[in-house]
This record gives structure tokens, C-alpha cells and sequence, in this order.
């Protein structure tokens, strides 16, 4: 039982270009999440999946889309990376989904730390 | 829109001793969820206790507890006997009630150092 994995654990892009952040979770989750954390900050959601099929904006969703591939599987691409976007990424899951109930407690993968220069 | 507020942007504490860290939330909601996080050196984001606001009773996990003040919506975590693995960022953080939002709120945190 993994829990939340993230690949990659690092990547440096050049402005302009894309790349797909990948998140699995392996626990049967129904909601997944997309946070950024910048220093000095608390991480802020960028798009979260309530139930497979389904995506909604966070806070910060500019510059970002996201693709709920099944259940286990959650993307984030930058299709054109900004230095601004140099951050921290977490994705993160939960049992609750449209259902509700009480799983609310959220589970977070390792991170990647993004640079773009 | 909810807001979390951690006012101690670091701390230290002593070895073996005990520390409190201080939250305060916003909100106009009176069912929610309050949750402490550790990030240590890692950057792993590590679930530490979770209080539920429809409960009086203080959440406790060993060694870490909280003080829960619904009135004064505030959410403090303490750290008894502080160990050295102790030493990361705690982030606060609220979730909105049942059926609603499922989006967790953090504060910006605090970095708690431990000195032998």
C-alpha cells in the first residue's frame, strides 16, 4: 500500500514549455487534489476531483489544467510554464467524495518540486 | 471566505519539554473540521491530530493534543515531551462542514525548532 505517489520528484523547465504532473493513489479514494506551496505560504489548492469524471478550480487554477484519467489517477499539466509557477506541488486524496460522510482527512503524496527559469 | 491565521512564525522549544503553537480560523460555518499537519525536512505532509467542531471534547494523539475553542475559534496544538523528530513546519488547516466544500484552508505555518 503506497497511499499517494507522485512522479517526478523533481523537474526544471524552461519558460514556454509543458509538462504533466502525475498522481496515483492506491487506497480507493474518491476525491483527489492539486496544491501549490510557495514559500512562506500554506499550500493552496489549484484544482481538486470530487469523483472520478469530475474537476473543479481551486483558488489558484490559471495556467493549470487537470485530468481525472479513472479513479486512482490524477494529472496536473502546465502547458506553458511561467516562472511563476516555480513551486512546490502536492497532490493529495480522500475518501469523501459526492457521497459525503465523514472521510474528510486528506492524504498527501511526497511532493515535486518544479523550477522554471 | 474562511481564513486560518498561524501568528508564530517560528518556535523553539527544549528538549523533553512542552510547546504550544496557536491557530485561529474565520468562518461563519458552525460544522467544520480542523486538522495540524507536519511537513518535516522531507517535505512529506504528515496528518498530526483532526478535531470535528460538533465535538466539546480535545483531540489527542499521544503526545500531541489540542485546545479547541469554538467560540474564540481558535485551535491550538501542543507538544508534550518534545522530541527531536519533532522539529518540522505544523500547518493549520480548516475544512468546511459535510456536503459542502471539500477544499482545505492552511495557514502559512509554523517552524518549530527543537534544541537538545
Amino acid at each position: 500500500n503506497a497511499g499517494v505517489t507522485q512522479t517526478p520528484k523533481f523537474q526544471v523547465l524552461k519558460t514556454g514549455q509543458s509538462m504533466t504532473l502525475q498522481c496515483a493513489q492506491d487506497m480507493n479514494h474518491n476525491s483527489m487534489y492539486w496544491y501549490r506551496q510557495d514559500p512562506g505560504m500554506g499550500l493552496r489548492l489549484i484544482y481538486y476531483s470530487a469523483s472520478e469524471g469530475t474537476t473543479d478550480k481551486g483558488e489558484v487554477p490559471n495556467g493549470y489544467n487537470v485530468s481525472r484519467l479513472n479513479k486512482r489517477e490524477f494529472s496536473l499539466r502546465l502547458e506553458s510554464a511561467a516562472p511563476s509557477q516555480t513551486s512546490v506541488y502536492f497532490c493529495a486524496s480522500s475518501e469523501e467524495g459526492l457521497a459525503g460522510g465523514v472521510r474528510d482527512t486528506q492524504y498527501f503524496g511526497p511532493g515535486t518540486r518544479l523550477t522554471v527559469l | 471566505a474562511q481564513t486560518v491565521t498561524q501568528s508564530q512564525p517560528e518556535m523553539s522549544v527544549q528538549e523533553a519539554e512542552t510547546v504550544t503553537l496557536s491557530c485561529t480560523y474565520d468562518t461563519s460555518e458552525s460544522d467544520y473540521y480542523l486538522f495540524w499537519y507536519k511537513q518535516p525536512p522531507s517535505r512529506q505532509m504528515i496528518l498530526v491530530i483532526r478535531q470535528e467542531a460538533y465535538k466539546q471534547q480535545n483531540a489527542t494523539e499521544n503526545r500531541f493534543s489540542v485546545n479547541f475553542q469554538k467560540a474564540a475559534k481558535s485551535f491550538s496544538l501542543k507538544i508534550s515531551d518534545s522530541q527531536l523528530g519533532d522539529a518540522a513546519m505544523y500547518f493549520c488547516a480548516y475544512r468546511g462542514p459535510q456536503g459542502g466544500s471539500e477544499k482545505l484552508v492552511f495557514g502559512k505555518g509554523t517552524k518549530l525548532t527543537v534544541n537538545p
